[in-house]
């Protein structure tokens, strides 16, 4: 089936630095990926949606300039968490729509802002 | 936009019984709904997922029920055993649509 790789799974940085979150579909092209937030014990948040070529789309409350998200190539998305603080800390993962397969996620960021 | 609840957050059986999950959709637009299973720190696996256009849909031991009038949608699964542990997360978008909203999850422990 189609298979989306995401690095790394776990940083940890020191708070006021950025982080860079890659997504890659390696078997398909994503024209569209979704980034969402999990936190402890809690479901899925969705943050946003990236589309190739094109700006993304946030979600409500979720500020655009912390949360850069770039689509430059149908295999290939960032989320990067700039200015990062403790509070940033979660579990981000990523996800793609795939023909047949719904959608197919990322194996997930751990960051760890300290 | 869609708002999806689940119950129970938690659920503990006893291996061989049954455990069932429930959620509702308030989007009668949504036309898709999924079924991911969460073991701890790992991604979310699709494990069984359901169209608008059929009732009920089985995959050996997993079955997920859809009732549209009623707007909710179950998991079932039958014969638990102790590697179904995990968090169940459903979850309602329409297909080749980007808003899909996940439930809040349910912890599910089936004792040996």
């Amino acid at each position: 089936g189609a298979v989306v790789s995401q690095h790394p799974s776990r940083v940890i940085c020191k708070s006021g630095t950025s982080v860079k979150i890659e997504c890659r579909s390696l078997d398909f092209q994503a024209t569209t990926m979704f980034w969402y937030r999990q936190f402890p014990k809690q479901s899925l948040m969705l943050m946003a949606t990236s589309n190739e070529g094109s700006k993304a789309t946030y979600e409500q409350g979720v500020e655009k300039d912390k949360f850069l998200i770039n689509h430059a190539s149908l295999t290939l998305s960032t989320l990067t968490v700039t200015s990062a603080h403790p509070e940033d800390s979660s579990f981000y993962i990523c996800s793609a729509m795939t023909a047949g397969d719904g959608y197919t996620f990322g194996s997930g960021t751990r960051l760890t802002v300290v | 936009g869609e708002n999806v609840e689940q119950h129970p957050s938690t659920l503990s059986v006893q291996e061989g019984d049954s455990a069932v999950i429930k959620c509702t959709y308030s989007d009668s637009a949504s036309n898709y709904f999924p079924w991911y299973k969460q073991e701890l720190g790992k991604r979310p696996q699709l494990i069984i997922d359901i169209r608008s256009n059929v009732g009920e849909k089985k995959d050996q031991r997993i079955a997920v029920t859809l009732n549209k009038t009623a707007k909710h949608f179950s998991l079932h699964i039958t014969e638990t055993q102790p590697e179904d542990s995990a968090v169940y997360f459903c979850a309602a978008s329409r297909y080749n649509n980007n808003d899909m909203r996940f439930g809040a999850g349910t912890r599910l422990t089936v004792k040996p």
